[in-house]
């Protein structure tokens, strides 16, 4: 079946640091990726839309500057949170759709920052 | 403005029983309904999703959901419920924002606990 591998699974860094997570399809082309965040009480938002070549559509509230979303390529799309902060520490979570229906998710990265 | 309930916290059903979780939504607009499940040792899931069309959606794992759109609502139900059902359900609605975009919102979650 379709996985979607995600890296790191756990992070910590420093306040004013950036991170990048990495969201790959292994075995199928992901023509789109959804990053969404996950917050402690358990509710999920999603942050952004991206298709392969194109520019991420990110839903109303999320800051493109503060969360950049690359898709380069059909297996891999990225997101780099910028000049984290403490408030940005949560579970993120990535997920991509191809030709066939549904949408496979990867396992998660645990973001601290300290 | 849009929002998305599942009014249960946590649902408690005995193994081959009938279960339903339940999901209210407000949009402005029409809306695109999605149900995910997420199990303790195996990440999120993708169960379904209504856009359009008939108002029985099937999805994985034996669920299906109902659109009923004059009580807002978007229950998951299954007529029979396993043990390995037991995991935290999430509801969301997908809606034209005001001001043009896009915007997602996901319920809080409703736990369901399958007894054998």
């Amino acid at each position: 079946g379709a996985v979607v591998s995600q890296h790191p699974s756990r992070v910590i860094c420093k306040s004013g640091t950036s991170v990048k997570i990495e969201c790959r399809s292994l075995d199928f082309q992901a023509t789109t990726m959804f990053w969404y965040r996950q917050f402690p009480k358990q509710s999920l938002m999603l942050m952004a839309t991206s298709n392969e070549g194109s520019k991420a559509t990110y839903e109303q509230g999320v800051e493109k500057d503060k969360f950049l979303i690359n898709h380069a390529s059909l297996t891999l799309s990225t997101l780099t949170v910028t000049s984290a902060h403490p408030e940005d520490s949560s579970f993120y979570i990535c997920s991509a759709s191809g030709r066939a229906p549904g949408y496979t998710f990867g396992s998660g990265t645990r973001l601290t920052v300290v | 403005a849009q929002s998305v309930a599942q009014p249960e916290d946590q649902v408690n059903v005995a193994e081959g029983n009938p279960l339903t979780v339940k999901c209210t939504y407000s949009v402005s607009g029409n809306p695109y309904l999605f149900w995910y499940v997420q199990y303790p040792n195996r990440g999120l899931q993708f169960l379904l999703k209504y856009i359009t069309g008939d108002n029985l959606v099937k999805g994985s794992y034996g669920f299906e959901a109902e659109f009923n759109k004059s009580q807002t609502s978007f229950h998951l139900k299954k007529p029979s419920a396993l043990v390995s059902d037991s995991a935290l359900y999430f509801c969301a609605v997908r809606d034209n924002g005001d001001t043009g975009g896009f915007k997602t919102i996901f319920g809080a979650g409703t736990r369901l606990f399958v007894k054998a």
